[in-house]
């Protein structure tokens, strides 16, 4: 069964600073690996993917991430972090199209806080 | 082009009500998906339609609960009568066959009393 592990409940930057959240996966074949992200009592919007190709994904929002194969990582990194990017983040597998099933397996999240 | 959107958007209900829930996906995504988030937690999968076909349920997904997705366009999630345990978010999310990109509605939070 597919799974995945968000490391950090909570992180606090400050604004300007870098930031990295890891994602750790469990998945028997190629995933499909997604970062989204929701505000308080929103939806999830969509950050980035990774299918296939190039390991290093670029985003939305100035966000990019990493696919490590050899590792089972898909961290989601940012160079600057602004004050409006305080949200949940979530990390996502899905199954390759090699299977049949279609669900995201969510991590349980991680909360960012900016601080000025 | 609109995203998907959901009714209604908050839902207070007393223990042992039935409710529904509508979700109208982006125009010409024929995958519509259901997920149930819970505070502190990440969404989790309830059930799968291509089209009006109904292929995959969680069992997470239990006899009090029914989805439909008659004409391939919106669908509905029903509770029968609900249990506190059923206070969550729903989140509906479509997709397109190929990218199998799934976007996610604002969520209906629902409260059992």
């Amino acid at each position: 069964a597919q799974s995945v592990t968000q490391p950090d409940i909570h992180i606090t930057v400050s604004e300007g600073a870098s930031l990295e959240l890891r994602c750790n996966y469990s998945y028997g074949a190629t995933p499909y690996l997604f970062w989204y992200v929701q505000s308080p009592g929103q939806g999830l919007q969509l950050l980035l993917k990774y299918f296939s190709g190039d390991t290093l994904v670029q985003g939305i929002k100035g966000f990019e991430a990493e696919f490590k194969r050899s590792q089972s990582s898909f961290n989601l990194r940012k160079p600057s972090v602004h004050w409006s990017d305080a949200a949940e983040y979530f990390c996502a597998v899905g199954a390759s199209r090699d299977t049949g099933r279609r669900a995201l397996t969510f991590g349980s999240g991680t909360r960012l806080q900016v601080q000025p | 082009d609109t995203g998907v959107s959901q009714n209604p958007r908050h839902k207070i209900t007393k223990r042992g009500q039935n409710v529904t829930f509508r979700c109208d996906p982006i125009s010409e995504h024929n995958r519509l998906y259901w997920y149930r988030q819970t505070l502190g937690q990440g969404p989790e999968f309830l059930t799968y339609f291509q089209n009006e076909a109904q292929l995959e349920k969680s069992r997470l997904l239990s006899d009090r609960f029914s989805a439909e997705r008659p004409k391939g366009s919106f669908s509905t999630l029903e509770i029968q009568r609900t249990e506190q345990g059923d206070s969550a978010m729903y989140l509906c999310a479509s997709s397109l066959e190929v990218p199998d990109t799934q976007y996610f509605g604002p969520g209906t939070r629902l409260t059992v009393l």
